[in-house]
C-alpha cells in the first residue's frame, strides 16, 4: 500500500523567510496530493492540492511541487507570518474514493 | 466550513466502559471517515463508509466498530474502552473542493480513557 513520508518533523523560521517542507510517496499510481495545516486543538484545514498532471501550484505565499519521476511533492510558504505556525500534514490518494495516506506531519514556528 | 459536526468534543470515560462518538453531515456526501491523532502517527484511518450500511476497515481498526444507518450519520463505537485509545478522533467527508474530490475534516473529539 501507499506510504507517505514527510520531512523535517519540525522546522523553525524567522518571520519573513520561506519554509519547504517535503513529502515522498511510494505508490506511482497515487495522483492526488493535498496540503492541510493544523491549527491547535481544531482540525486539519486544506490549504492547496495538485493533481499529478500538474507540476506546480501556486495560491498568493503557499505554492505545491510535484515531481513524478521522483515521487515527492513540496510545500512551499513565502514571506512566513507568525500565523503561519502550526501542524502540516501532506497526503497521497490514487482515485475518488479510494483513502487519503497522510504523512506524519511538520510543525512549523515562524519566530518574531 | 464542510457541515461536519462531531459529538461529543470532549469525553473522559473509564476503561471498560463504551463510548460512542457521532459525526453529522449536512451536505449529503457519500464517503465518511473516522481518523484518530497521535503524536508521532499523524492521522491514521480507522473505518469508512461509502454509503448507508456500506463500511470498511481501515489501518487501525481493531477495538472500534462503526455504523451508518442514515447519510448524515456516522457512529464510531468503542465497545470497551482501554487506555491505548486516548486519542483526538476526527471524522471527515469526501466531498468537492481543491483540485477536485478532497476530504474535509471536523474539528475533533478528545477522548481520555482512564
Amino acid at each position: 500500500g501507499e506510504n507517505v513520508e514527510q520531512h523535517p518533523s519540525t522546522l523553525s523560521v524567522q518571520e519573513g523567510d520561506s519554509a519547504v517542507i517535503k513529502c515522498t510517496y511510494s505508490d506511482s499510481a497515487s495522483n492526488y496530493f493535498p496540503w492541510y495545516k493544523q491549527e491547535l486543538g481544531k482540525g486539519p484545514q486544506l490549504i492547496i492540492d495538485i493533481r499529478s498532471n500538474v507540476g506546480e501550484k501556486k495560491d498568493q505565499r503557499i505554492a505545491v511541487t510535484l515531481n513524478k519521476t521522483a515521487k515527492h511533492f513540496s510545500l512551499h510558504i513565502t514571506e512566513t507570518q507568525p500565523e503561519d505556525s502550526a501542524v502540516y500534514f501532506c497526503a497521497a490518494r490514487r482515485n475518488y474514493g479510494q483513502n487519503f495516506v497522510f504523512g506524519p506531519g511538520t510543525r512549523l514556528s515562524v519566530l518574531p | 466550513d464542510a457541515g461536519i459536526t462531531q459529538s461529543p468534543r470532549h469525553k473522559v470515560t473509564e476503561t471498560g466502559t463504551p463510548v460512542t462518538l457521532r459525526c453529522h453531515q449536512t451536505e449529503n456526501h457519500r464517503y465518511m471517515y473516522w481518523y484518530r491523532q497521535d503524536p508521532g502517527h499523524g492521522l491514521r484511518l480507522i473505518h469508512y463508509s461509502y454509503g448507508v450500511k456500506d463500511t470498511d476497515k481501515g489501518e487501525v481498526s481493531d477495538g472500534y466498530s462503526v455504523s451508518r444507518s442514515k447519510t448524515e450519520d456516522f457512529l464510531l463505537t468503542l465497545e470497551s474502552a482501554t487506555s491505548s485509545q486516548t486519542s483526538v478522533y476526527f471524522c471527515a467527508i469526501n466531498g468537492a473542493g481543491g483540485s477536485g474530490n478532497t476530504i474535509y475534516f471536523g474539528e475533533g473529539s478528545w477522548l481520555t480513557v482512564v
